[in-house]
Order: C-alpha cells, then sequence, then structure tokens
C-alpha cells in the first residue's frame, strides 16, 4: 500500500535554531515529492516540487533533498522565524498518469521567542 | 489575481441537510480538486476535474457531487449530510499535465470548514 510517512508529529524550537523534518514514503512509481507549508486556518502553500532527477531544492530558508533510492526525503529550515510556525506536508505522487497522490499527515512546527 | 476562492469559510449543517461548496480560480488553470482534510490525517482526494465538462473520482467520493460547467468553477454538493463529513475542505487546481513540472504545482484555497451534527 502506498504510504507517506512523517516525523516528527510536532516539533518546538526556539527562534534562529535549524530544524529538520523527515519524510519516508512507499509510493511507486514515484513522479514527484512535494512539501508544503499549511498555516493554521489557511490552505497549503506550495514550497518545493521535486522530481526523480533531482536531489535538492531550496526556497529561501527552506531546503529540501530527496533519495529517491532510500525513498526519503527531507526538510530543512535554516534561522527558524516566528512565521515558520506551521504544518509541513510532504506530498508524493505516481507515475501512472493518473492522479494517485499520497499526502503525508503533516509535522507541525512550533517556533518560540 | 485572487488565485483560489472558496465559499463559505465555516457552515453548520444538521444531519440529512444538503449544501453546495462554492469554488472559483481565476488562473485559467484546467486542472481542480476537492480535498477534505481531517485531523491528524493527510488530504484526501475527494473528486477532481481535467476540464470543463470532465470530472473523476477521487480517493473518497461517497456523499458528494462535483460539476463542471465552466473553467473557472468546480463546485461541491453535499446531499444528505452525515456527520462522517464533519471536516474542512480545500479546493485546488494547477496546470495541465502536460505542462510537466508546472503541473505539479497546486494552487489551494483558504478551506470550508463543516460540521453536521
Amino acid at each position: 500500500k502506498n504510504q507517506v510517512e512523517q516525523s516528527p508529529q510536532s516539533l518546538i524550537i526556539l527562534e534562529g535554531k535549524n530544524c529538520t523534518l523527515q519524510c519516508n514514503y512507499t509510493v511507486s512509481p514515484f513522479s514527484n515529492l512535494r512539501w508544503y507549508k499549511q498555516d493554521t486556518g489557511r490552505g497549503p502553500v506550495s514550497l518545493t516540487i521535486m522530481t526523480f532527477s533531482e536531489n535538492t531544492k531550496s526556497n529561501g530558508r527552506y531546503t529540501a533533498t530527496l533519495d529517491a533510492d532510500t525513498k526519503q526525503s527531507s526538510l530543512h529550515i535554516t534561522a527558524s522565524q516566528l512565521s515558520d510556525s506551521a504544518s509541513y506536508i510532504c506530498v508524493v505522487s505516481e507515475s501512472t498518469g493518473g492522479f494517485k497522490t499520497i499526502f503525508g499527515a503533516g509535522t507541525r512546527l512550533f517556533v518560540k521567542a | 489575481n485572487a488565485g483560489v476562492t472558496q465559499t463559505p469559510k465555516f457552515r453548520i449543517l444538521k444531519i440529512g441537510q444538503s449544501m453546495t461548496l462554492q469554488c472559483t480560480q481565476d488562473m485559467n488553470h484546467n486542472y481542480m480538486y476537492w480535498y477534505r482534510q481531517d485531523p491528524g490525517m493527510g488530504l484526501k482526494l475527494i473528486y477532481y476535474s481535467v476540464g470543463a465538462g470532465i470530472t473523476d473520482k477521487g480517493e473518497v467520493p461517497n456523499g458528494y457531487n462535483v460539476s463542471r460547467s465552466t473553467t473557472e468553477d468546480f463546485p461541491l454538493r453535499l446531499e444528505l449530510a452525515a456527520p462522517s463529513q464533519t471536516s474542512v475542505y480545500f479546493c485546488a487546481s494547477s496546470y495541465s499535465r502536460m505542462a510537466r513540472q508546472a503541473a505539479y504545482e497546486q494552487y489551494f484555497g483558504p478551506g470550508t470548514r463543516l460540521t453536521v451534527t
């Protein structure tokens, strides 16, 4: 069964610190992996998109990595800010031509002053 | 551009009532989607559309219906609401998959929080 597992479920860090969120998946055949940021009460907003041939993608202080062999991805946040407090969702799509996309349950990040 | 807009923001329904969740996008996207998000769970695809007049079921379509008469609008209809349909509903849109990488960029609306009691 295709799955996307994220860890940790929640994380508390101090402002200015770095953190790394993990995503493991079993989706096959693989098409692409996306990271989204979802603020409380809002819709998800795309951070990065990676296809099979890409192993890293940056968006400002956010850097995503992908290891398609081990089926793992990480999202690294540098110099965290209070506005980074949100849920971060890992999304993996199949390449079967349909719309099979699996959303992870997300990691809830709290950045404290 | 307003992007993807959804109405209403909140709604409380009684069991057995019906309602329509509205979704509009002004980005001229071909593809539109409806998801539901339950606490502690990943988003689940309810229905999707690849263009006006074309819709198809997603992972959890039971109890819902959709229509796509225009490129901009993709309403979701709930008939005979049940407590299991209490959730947050998100509409999203994207470019055609033929645009390759751009096709994967989905733009989400702000969501509709629905409670069925």
